[in-house]
């Protein structure tokens, strides 16, 4: 079974806060992705990562920024909360690359539930 | 075990054509199907979400239906464009978080 864990699960922090949201995976996957979605609404990629010192915008622009310094870990970091950042921030890897003609499973984080006030 | 095929693995085509591309999953037991598009070497960007209690989802050119009892879901393009040369993925989002992906079609529109 997968083994991706975020932290933390719940934050509620005030206007031009830094935060970073941390995830980590014991699969070894080089693959990692973080996504935000808001309740009942799709999935954005907001960014992805081939592998360390690798690091890619995904489709929905965000203020954030990520880094990959170690296979296992792949941190999500807001210089300065601001409201707009309330959503829910999902990590996950695979094995495969997306796209590659080949079925491929993503495994998810439990999520971050953030609330910027 | 889900699994997810996406039919057929290439198209080509000529601008102004109406497209269907077909995804088809094993386990009908899922939360909802979304449809993503991949440009080459980029990350995915979303196009339309449909959860397991609806048929299908519209936005602009794009409509996607679902069947889940059937194990089915089709992404329709009408009046294909150039700029909608991608690889297109549909997936599926089951049960222990887990989000699972088709083997895609490869999209190219021709002038």
């Amino acid at each position: 079974e997968a083994d991706i864990y975020q932290t933390p699960r719940y934050l509620v922090i005030g206007t031009g806060k830094k935060i970073t949201l941390e995830c980590s995976q014991t699969m070894g996957h080089d693959k990692m992705y973080w996504y935000q979605q808001d309740p009942g609404m799709e999935l954005h990629l907001i960014h992805y990562s081939y592998g360390v010192n690798s690091t890619e915008k995904g489709d929905l622009s965000s203020e954030s920024t990520v880094s990959r310094i170690r296979t296992e870990h792949f941190p999500l970091t807001l210089e300065s909360a601001r409201p707009s950042h309330t959503s829910q921030y999902l990590c996950a890897s695979s094995e495969y690359l997306t796209g590659s003609g080949r079925t491929d499973t993503q495994y998810f984080g439990p999520g971050t539930r953030l609330t910027v006030l | 075990k889900q699994e997810v095929t996406q039919i057929p693995a290439a198209l080509s085509v000529p601008e102004g054509e109406n497209l269907v591309l077909n995804c088809s999953f094993t386990d009908s037991a899922i939360y909802n199907l979304q449809w993503f598009r991949q440009d080459p070497g980029k990350g995915l960007t979303s196009l339309l979400l449909i959860q397991s209690s609806q048929r299908e989802q519209t936005s602009g050119r794009l409509n996607a239906s679902l069947d889940k009892s059937s194990g089915r879901s089709t992404l329709y393009i009408a009046a294909s464009q150039p700029g909608d040369s991608a690889t297109y993925l549909c997936a599926v989002v089951g049960s222990r978080s887990k989000l699972i992906f088709g083997t895609g079609t490869r999209l190219q529109v021709f002038p």
